[in-house]
């Protein structure tokens, strides 16, 4: 079974600060995906990294994708309270079906 | 990316009743799923919705409990039988692009059984 171990599952911090999330596994996966959710609405996709040792920036957010393709971080610089929300990343486990990893509900301060 | 109407938004059920919940995407598309997230939870994968045949539901799941149709490439519906309490969760319908198998998600079901 591949699962996705995501943590922290709580982050509470103060508006300026960075933060790191992880995503680990032990299965490999051709790519991974992270999430974005608020309240009363669906995931939206924040993007999907593909190849191993892969590094995404976006805007303030850094993902990036082990050397070995089973983990995976996502990086925010300089949170701000509209990066609440809760962070999900998300495997392929075949047939388009996804994985996901338990979530990590991020609260900033301000 | 794709455009996921679901309704209702949020509903209050007796247990024992049975809710549908419907899916409507802009476009169509091979591969539409139904998620569950129960309170302060991830996303658990509940079927796959095939069209024209009858949906693969995951471990756990089964076709009595959560019936599913998919009469085209475009709409599906999900129904949650036989309530209870424990049912109350968020419900999602997903589509997925075929490359990276990247996911499009509708708003969601809030669905609470009293």
């Amino acid at each position: 079974t591949q699962l996705l171990e995501q943590s922290p599952q709580f982050l509470s911090i103060q508006e300026g600060e960075n933060l790191t999330v992880y995503c680990n596994s032990s299965s490999v996966f051709s790519s991974l995906q992270w999430y974005r959710q608020e309240p009363g609405e669906g995931p939206v996709l924040l993007v999907t990294v593909v190849t191993g040792g892969e590094v995404k920036k976006l805007k303030r957010l850094t993902f990036q994708f082990g050397d070995a393709r089973k983990d995976s971080s996502l990086h925010i610089t300089a949170a701000q309270p509209g990066d609440t929300g809760l962070y999900l990343c998300a495997g392929e486990r075949g047939a388009q079906k996804l994985v996901f990893g338990q979530g990590t509900r991020l609260t900033i301060n301000p | 990316s794709a455009v996921i109407s679901q309704k209702p938004s949020r509903d209050i059920c007796q247990r024992g009743t049975s809710l549908t919940i419907q899916c409507q995407v802009d476009s169509q598309v091979t591969m539409m799923f139904w998620y569950r997230q129960q309170p302060g939870q991830s996303l658990t994968l509940i079927a796959t919705a095939n069209q024209g045949s009858e949906a693969t539901y995951e471990s756990g799941f089964v076709i009595d409990k959560f019936p599913i149709s998919r009469p085209n490439l475009t709409f599906s519906t999900l129904t949650v039988s036989n309530m209870s309490p424990e049912d109350s969760s968020i419900y999602l319908c997903s589509v997925s692009r075929t490359v990276n198998t990247e996911a499009f998600f509708g708003q969601g079901t809030r669905l609470t059984v009293v």
